[in-house]
């Protein structure tokens, strides 16, 4: 069984481009999260989806978007982007949105904004 | 609103003694809480989970934790700490009103010496 991966693994971007981070979740999985992790912090909720639908956003702008396609394995979450958006992004899936379940983190995908 | 509180940005023990990571938590409903690990350069795993059975919990690589809702605590403890578990622990909260959505304490770094 594959886990959740992330592409890309590494990203150096300049300010005010967009950017497209993608993640597939784990087989059987239809609730996916994302999370931004700051040098030194704990990560912080972005949004959710479940079964192709936001079901819940975190303190974070409309300009964190995100899709989730209909076999509902891969997701894009894609940033216009602003100096502090810098950060680690996680991707985590899980098997359904009830506050109990185990989520599964991807590695996550280092962005760099200069 | 949930949230969590790391009481210690920072925790190190000698190799063989015993470990202590103390989490509190806020929750309007019935938490679920999580501890996770993160090595560096490698994804977040999940040692243990509460969700409202027993509450003492065993994890995995010798980790527990004991809910006590009189104290809203959620403590990560090891017998007897090994080189291996020198990482950065977080402690994670979810309730029912916001479902499978994380919210994650700042993070404790654990310093094994040997």
């Amino acid at each position: 069984e594959t886990g959740v991966t992330q592409s890309p693994t590494h990203l150096i971007k300049t300010r005010g481009q967009q950017v497209t981070l993608r993640c597939s979740s784990q087989s059987g999985h239809n609730t996916v999260s994302w999370y931004q992790q700051a040098l030194g912090q704990g990560p912080q909720f972005i949004f959710q989806y479940y079964r192709e639908e936001e079901n819940g956003r975190g303190n974070f702008p409309p300009r964190f978007s995100g899709l989730q396609y209909p076999n509902y394995r891969s997701v894009r979450n894609v940033i216009a982007l602003e100096l502090d958006d810098s950060a680690l992004y996680l991707c985590a899936s899980s098997s359904d949105r009830a506050s109990y379940n185990e989520q599964f983190f991807g590695p996550g995908t280092r962005l760099t904004v200069l | 609103a949930q949230s969590v509180t790391q009481l210690d940005s920072h925790v190190s023990v000698s190799e063989g003694t015993p470990v202590l990571l103390r989490c509190n938590y806020s929750s309007s409903y019935s938490p679920s809480l999580f501890w996770y690990v993160q090595h560096p350069n490698k994804g977040l795993q999940l040692l243990l989970k509460y969700t409202s059975a027993a509450t003492l919990v065993k994890g995995i690589n010798g980790f527990e934790a004991e809910f006590k809702k009189s104290e809203t605590s959620f403590h990560l403890t090891k017998p007897s700490a090994h080189m291996s578990d020198a990482a950065e622990y977080f402690c994670v909260v979810s309730d029912r009103n916001t479902g499978n959505q994380f919210y994650f304490g700042t993070g404790t770094s654990l310093t094994v010496i040997p």
